[in-house]
């Protein structure tokens, strides 16, 4: 089955520095890759998506890549502010005749200093 | 309307206890999920309903009782829980039509508590 890696566990950056995320996952079949962001206390919001007939997708400071071939993809977020601390998620789906299910990495704690 | 909300937020129950965990969404999603967090961790799939009609079990333990009245609500029935099912339970919806990719929308979630 499908498998998600996601580096690193824990990331720590200075406000106003860049901060990237990356994952891999395995299955070739893959075809849809969100990532969610999940503040203390909350549910998972889901920030920005990527499909796999495109390699980049931006959103005002977030951008996603994805590299098919290596099957990998990144979250990148410029300019961070301390409200972007949280724990990032990336996931992995297979669009099926039934439901896509969504597989996790294990997650990143993003901390950003003021 | 774009939010699923959850009640209640927090529930402390023993082990002998009966109660049921609720979800509802507006947003015409045709497809309901239930997940269970432990701390640290990913969103674990326990549940998918896919109009109305459950269409994935992860081999959860019978003590948990998926329910979808209706394409709004889901519920989740809890008997004979055990300490270690302690945890986040996480309620999320999405679209179900041809070429969607399935963005799902998670709930606040309902903290657990068995004690």
């Amino acid at each position: 089955g499908e498998n998600v890696e996601q580096h690193p566990s824990t990331l720590s950056v200075q406000e106003g520095d860049s901060a990237v995320i990356k994952c891999t996952y395995s299955d070739s079949a893959s075809n849809y890759f969100p990532w969610y962001k999940q503040e203390l206390g909350k549910g998972p919001q889901l920030i920005i998506d990527i499909r796999s007939n495109v390699g980049e997708k931006k959103d005002q400071r977030i951008a996603v890549t994805l590299n098919k071939t290596a099957k990998h993809f990144s979250l990148h977020i410029t300019e961070t502010q301390p409200e972007d601390s949280a724990v990032y998620f990336c996931a992995a789906s297979i669009f099926s005749s039934n439901t896509g299910k969504l597989i996790f990495g294990q997650g990143t704690t993003l901390q950003v200093k003021p | 309307d774009t939010e699923v909300t959850q009640t209640p937020k927090h529930l402390v129950m023993g082990m002998t206890n009966k109660k049921s965990l609720k979800c509802e969404q507006h947003m015409g999603h045709r497809a309901m999920y239930w997940y269970k967090q432990k701390a640290k961790k990913p969103p674990e799939l326990m549940f998918v309903y896919s109009y109305e009609k459950l269409s994935i079990n992860e081999s959860v333990p019978s003590r948990f009782s998926p329910e979808c009245p209706n394409s709004s609500l889901l519920n989740l029935h809890l008997h004979a829980l055990q300490p270690e099912d302690s945890a986040l339970y996480l309620c999320a919806s999405s679209q179900e039509r041809e070429g969607s990719y399935n963005e799902q929308f998670f709930g606040p979630g309902t903290r657990l508590t068995v004690l």
